[in-house]
């Protein structure tokens, strides 16, 4: 079946602006996470969502970065006043049961850039 | 705090070699342990999912293991072939719904 997609595969925008990305994560998995890439880092976590549960967000790294989740579907992760450090490559992943026993599985990323 | 360690940091080998990936973590209570693939420009393939009951697991060339006790984890990559040159990733999984935690990965380059 189809693997998680993220749109866009790649966006630019100047600093200040709002930027929305998208997650959709394979049928019936009731885990989402989202991660981020930073040039020469290892990936960092940023919020998870379970089934209805609320989301994690310990690891948001500021208040201008918030996510949604419709019901066990598409994800959208909104960054507003973008800063030039918010560059990076954005990864969604999901996973069935959302238990850690669950392999995840991870999208192609949208690689955002802030000039 | 769960902190995961990949040494080396770059790997290059010849073609045709048997090569290990090397991963340690500051924390034994781990649930699960993932290796992944990621290519330039692309996301992670998960390659290999070991459980924390499971010493290791095997998938074609590739062998991972788990020694939750010393806390590290090796991959072995046996016969190496250029298209295995990618960034590999080994992550964590805590106990209970938590997120990976990832390393930084090691950079394997395989020579023709």
């Amino acid at each position: 079946g189809a693997g998680v997609s993220q749109s866009p595969s790649n966006k630019v925008t100047e600093k200040g602006k709002d930027v929305e990305l998208r997650c959709d994560p394979i049928s019936g998995h009731t885990a989402l996470y989202w991660y981020r890439q930073r040039l020469g880092q290892g990936l960092e976590f940023l919020i998870y969502f379970q089934g209805n549960s609320a989301p994690d967000k310990s690891g948001l790294p500021s208040d201008r970065f918030s996510a949604e989740r419709t019901g066990e579907s598409v994800s959208t992760l909104t960054i507003q006043r973008t800063q030039q450090e918010d560059s990076a490559v954005y990864l969604c992943a999901s996973s069935l049961t959302g238990t850690t026993s669950s392999e995840q599985y991870f999208g192609p990323g949208t690689r955002l850039t802030v000039t | 705090k769960q902190e995961v360690t990949q040494i080396p940091a770059a790997l290059s080998v010849p073609e045709g070699e048997n090569l290990v990936l090397n991963c340690s973590f500051t924390d034994s209570a781990i649930y699960n342990l993932q290796w992944f693939r990621q290519d330039p420009g692309k996301g992670l393939t998960s390659l290999l999912l070991i459980q924390s009951s499971q010493r290791e697991q095997t998938s074609g060339r590739l062998n991972a293991s788990l020694d939750k006790s010393s806390g590290r984890s090796t991959l072995y990559i046996a016969a190496s072939q250029p298209g295995d040159s990618a960034t590999y990733l080994c992550a964590v999984g805590n106990s209970g719904n938590t997120p990976l935690v990832f390393g930084k990965g090691t950079r394997l380059s395989v020579i023709a």
